[in-house]
């Protein structure tokens, strides 16, 4: 199974809007509702911030964003914030043998 | 408060073994499923293995299959990675994470992590 496809890094200003893609295939991404999105600082453990593409488990900003359009799902953070400065993750339900597929990764960097 | 704390990391000779122990509290672990990923130093989150509410639903990564077996004992309320043969791609923080019951195919909480060195 091979990772879903993020970009390796993208970065904004404080108060600024920042799309991170992730890009799968009909047997993944496109085809289950089933995106999750994490967020990584290092040395602290993941945090689920986005589940089922679009929704935000308790405690999480409403900074934070999903969508899906065909193979590809997207984390918006709207409102860049110097704590939003981290690794983020995508996943995946998949159709084969694996539960889930992780993303290659995006860092977020705030200018 | 749920919490799942790893441990059995360390320092093993290529061809090796060794066992990682995830303790889990405030919840019951017999009623989710639970899962191993692991980050290799300047790499991005890989998942390992995961096993169910029942034994006959165990995964594993093509990459460590037939090498390491996911158990766990609801008894003691723990979980467990038993890792054989390894190799120096296997180093790497290993994380224990469970799987949610309401935002489905998710991990709704990680551990800390605990890291395995592997030497060639």
């Amino acid at each position: 199974q091979s990772a879903l496809t993020q970009p390796a890094s993208v970065s904004g200003s404080p108060g600024q809007s920042i799309t991170i893609s992730c890009t799968g295939t009909t047997s993944d991404v496109g085809g289950y509702h089933y995106v999750s999105w994490y967020q990584h600082h290092p040395d602290k453990a993941p945090k689920l911030m986005i589940y089922e593409v679009s929704n935000r488990p308790s405690g999480v900003s409403n900074r934070f964003s999903g969508s899906k359009s065909g193979n590809t799902a997207s984390l918006t953070i709207s409102g860049l914030q110097a704590e939003d400065e981290a690794d983020y993750y995508c996943t995946s339900y998949t159709s084969s043998s694996s539960p889930y597929v992780f993303g290659t990764g995006t860092k977020v960097t705030v200018l | 408060e749920v919490q799942l704390v790893e441990s059995g990391g360390g320092l093993v000779k290529s061809g090796g073994s060794l066992r990682l122990s995830c303790a889990a509290s405030g919840f019951t672990l017999n009623t989710y499923s639970m899962n191993w990923v692991r980050q290799a130093p300047g790499k991005g989150l890989e998942w390992v293995s995961s096993i169910g509410t029942t034994w006959n639903h165990i995964y594993y990564a093509d990459s460590v299959k037939g090498r390491f077996t996911i158990s766990r004992d609801n008894a003691k309320n723990s979980l467990y990675l038993q890792m054989n043969s390894l190799r120096a791609e296997d180093t790497a923080v290993y994380y224990c994470a469970r799987d949610s019951i309401s935002a489905r195919r998710s991990v709704d909480y990680w551990g800390q992590g605990t890291l395995v060195t592997v030497s060639s």
